[in-house]
């Protein structure tokens, strides 16, 4: 059974950073791309980030270039974004996604980004 | 503002049809796959349709997507009370190269 369990979010003042991972089960993860989609509070969904299955090809949205960095450990089965100068308006529940075509999410971290 | 254009809602009687539409342009839909996708309450989003028209393993042929232009359309048939939820579109932007999102249609079974 595919499993994405995402972990790491939290409450960070703005300005701080946080470090969100995403622990893949059930496939070869080393053969599938990945994304980050986040969903603010009453909001839709937002892509955030994609890394293709070696980790050569990377797309941010523009709202966290910058700022935000995608990565992948294949050997640890596990996904990651480094979110670093947050602000109030990335709170949001981030979710890991596989592939372009999204066909299996976590169920989502909570980021709260207050002062 | 979304790049994809979606109803905010839309609303049906149990055992009726509803259609839901999203709109984009030659940088989007036009020239990429689309995929559909429902979020129930208080849970992750989950992939409907695919590729503008498949269906995972395990979704019911009610769901149905099809692709004209730059425009998608998810069709739901055979409503039930279970199919309240949100309802995004999303592809890929060539232009933006960036997965765009619709801004979602919240759907009401009467």
């Amino acid at each position: 059974e595919v499993q994405l369990v995402e972990s790491g979010g939290g409450f960070v003042q703005p300005g701080g950073s946080l470090r969100l991972s995403c622990a893949a089960s059930g496939f070869t993860f080393s053969g599938y791309e990945m994304n980050w989609v986040r969903q603010a509070p009453g909001k839709g969904l937002e892509w955030v980030s994609y890394i293709s299955i070696s980790g050569s090809t990377i797309y941010y949205t523009d709202s966290v270039k910058g700022r935000f960095t995608i990565s992948r450990d294949n050997a640890k089965n596990s996904l990651y974004l480094q979110m670093n100068s947050l602000r109030a308006e990335d709170t949001a529940i981030y979710y890991c996604a596989r592939e372009l075509r999204m066909n299996y999410w976590g169920q989502g971290t909570l980021v709260t980004v207050s002062s | 503002q979304s790049v994809l254009t979606q109803p905010p809602s839309v609303s049906a009687a149990p055992g009726q049809r509803v259609t839901i539409s999203c709109s984009g342009s030659s940088s989007n839909i036009g020239n990429n796959f689309v995929s559909w996708y429902q979020q129930l309450p208080g849970t992750a989003p989950k992939l409907l349709v695919y590729h503008n028209n498949q269906r995972p393993s395990g979704i019911p042929d009610r769901f149905s997507g099809s692709r004209s232009g730059t425009s998608a359309t998810l069709g739901i048939t055979g409503l039930q009370t279970g199919d309240e939820a949100d309802y995004y579109c999303g592809t890929w932007d060539s232009s933006l190269s960036e997965v765009v999102f619709g801004g979602g249609t919240k759907l009401t079974v009467l």
